[in-house]
């Protein structure tokens, strides 16, 4: 399997809600990343785990948890969010360490707040 | 500052007809430079990246460090590069982040 999946496609909710993004890859890779896209703009980084450890976490606000339970899955918890957290939220993996490696992305969460 | 410019936010040409994306970069030490391309509708992708000096679906990319440059070519556009262009940075001290240009919307007319 060379592929990221990731679930849902669409998901609607509201600012009161919880829900959770799910991710999973099975190509052996250690590095595991959360991505926000809104439309026509490149993706934004928000937090990186590494060896299932949280690497780093671009001052992302706390209504995002992320979990990473073991080195093929990795969730994105969601509460209290706000509509302006409407977007494409993409999921990545790559090789851990070394130089830079390719980052395999997922097809994306449309995500709408109401 | 560690930098990635598209000045394109749209290009716009005719099925046949050379194509040439701009990116220009700013920063301090040796880069390594990467294309993605996301088709409508389909995942982010990386094309090519500078160390590998492939070619792929056509596109090349040199990078000219006197112009601080990376810019994507394709001698002969084809319907099926529509898609967004990103070109991005990665810094020598991080193995995990990227600095991302703006993007450049390709749109081939027929």
């Amino acid at each position: 399997d060379t592929e990221v999946t990731q679930t849902p496609k669409h998901l609607v909710m509201g600012m009161t809600n919880k829900k959770s993004l799910k991710c999973e890859q099975h190509m052996g890779h250690r590095a595991m990343y959360w991505y926000k896209q809104k439309a026509k703009k490149p993706p934004e980084l928000m937090f990186v785990y590494s060896y299932e450890k949280l690497s780093i976490n671009e001052s992302v606000p706390s209504r995002f948890s992320p979990e990473c339970p073991n080195s093929s899955l990795l969730n994105l918890h969601l509460h209290a969010l706000q509509p302006e957290d409407s977007a494409l939220y993409l999921c990545a993996s790559s090789q851990a360490g070394g130089n830079y490696n390719e980052q395999f992305f997922g097809p994306g969460t449309r995500l709408t707040v109401l | 500052a560690q930098r990635v410019t598209q000045p394109e936010k749209l290009l716009s040409v005719f099925k046949g007809a050379p194509v040439e994306l701009k990116c220009n970069y700013s920063y301090s030490g040796s880069p390594e430079l990467f294309w993605y391309v996301q088709y409508s509708r389909q995942r982010l992708q990386l094309l090519l990246r500078h160390i590998s000096r492939e070619s792929i679906k056509g596109f090349t990319a040199d990078l000219n460090k006197g112009e601080t440059s990376f810019h994507l070519k394709k001698p002969f556009a084809q319907e099926e590069d529509s898609a967004m262009y990103y070109c991005a940075l990665s810094p020598m001290d991080s193995n995990y982040q990227l600095i991302w240009g703006a993007g450049t919307k390709l749109i081939i007319k027929p």
